[in-house]
């Protein structure tokens, strides 16, 4: 099944770096999700996108969802030691129950 | 509170013997699904179900078995044709029609020795 492409695929950065990454298809999607996942646990929703170029917050979080549908983007500011875990983008299409999900982008907090 | 519980956390068995994963929802949701993650990897769909008595194969659906009985219940079975069984499996629900994104439960770490 298909996978979307994200970048980078992992990360290592210092406390208080902000932090980007990006999330790219070869389809178009009517919905973009942003999860994150802490190690042993399971993904847990942080933003949902239903427009093009939607720009959407949550905390220190902010997500897009790219004008051309194809591409999503996550950015993260001054990081903290909890923010570490594996971020996936999902793209989801009306009509299609199925969420197609990214590889995921491993964030590491350097100390 | 509502939510999806997936048991055990962590579970042993020895190679040739099936083992079936539990995962329950009190979210009232309609479908549900079975992903399986290995390290340093994304999420591989094993099978899905939109409705009670009926589910689909996803990519990954060869040595896994599943039922539906209840709404609230997708129980996954990984039967000994399953040539490498250890990994982490992971349990979703979502609303039919809406575009919200899936519930994830809190997984199960299968180890085959």
């Amino acid at each position: 099944g298909q996978q979307l492409n994200q970048s980078p695929q992992s990360m290592f950065i210092q406390e208080g770096e902000d932090v980007s990454m990006n999330c790219t298809s070869s389809s178009i999607f009517n919905t973009w999700l942003w999860y994150k996942q802490d190690p042993g646990e399971g993904p847990v929703l942080l933003i949902a996108l239903y427009k093009a170029g939607e720009l959407t917050s949550n905390g220190r979080l902010t997500a897009q969802f790219g004008i051309t549908r194809k591409d999503s983007f996550l950015n993260i500011s001054a990081s903290i030691p909890s923010d570490v875990g594996i971020y996936f983008c999902a793209g989801r299409n009306f009509g299609n129950e199925k969420l197609t999900f990214g590889t995921g982008t491993r964030l590491t907090i350097i100390p | 509170d509502g939510g999806i519980t997936q048991s055990p956390k962590y579970l042993f068995r020895k190679e040739g013997q099936n083992v079936t994963l539990s995962c329950e929802q009190n979210l009232n949701h309609d479908a549900m699904y079975w992903y399986r993650q290995d390290p340093g990897q994304g999420l591989r769909l094993i099978y899905y179900s939109q409705i009670v008595n009926d589910f689909q194969k996803g990519d990954i659906a060869e040595g896994y078995s599943v039922s539906r009985e209840k709404k609230e219940s997708f129980p996954l079975t990984v039967t000994s044709a399953q040539k490498n069984p250890t990994a982490f499996y992971l349990c979703a629900s979502s609303i039919q029609g809406v575009g919200y994104g899936y519930t994830f439960g809190s997984g199960t770490r299968l180890t085959v020795v």
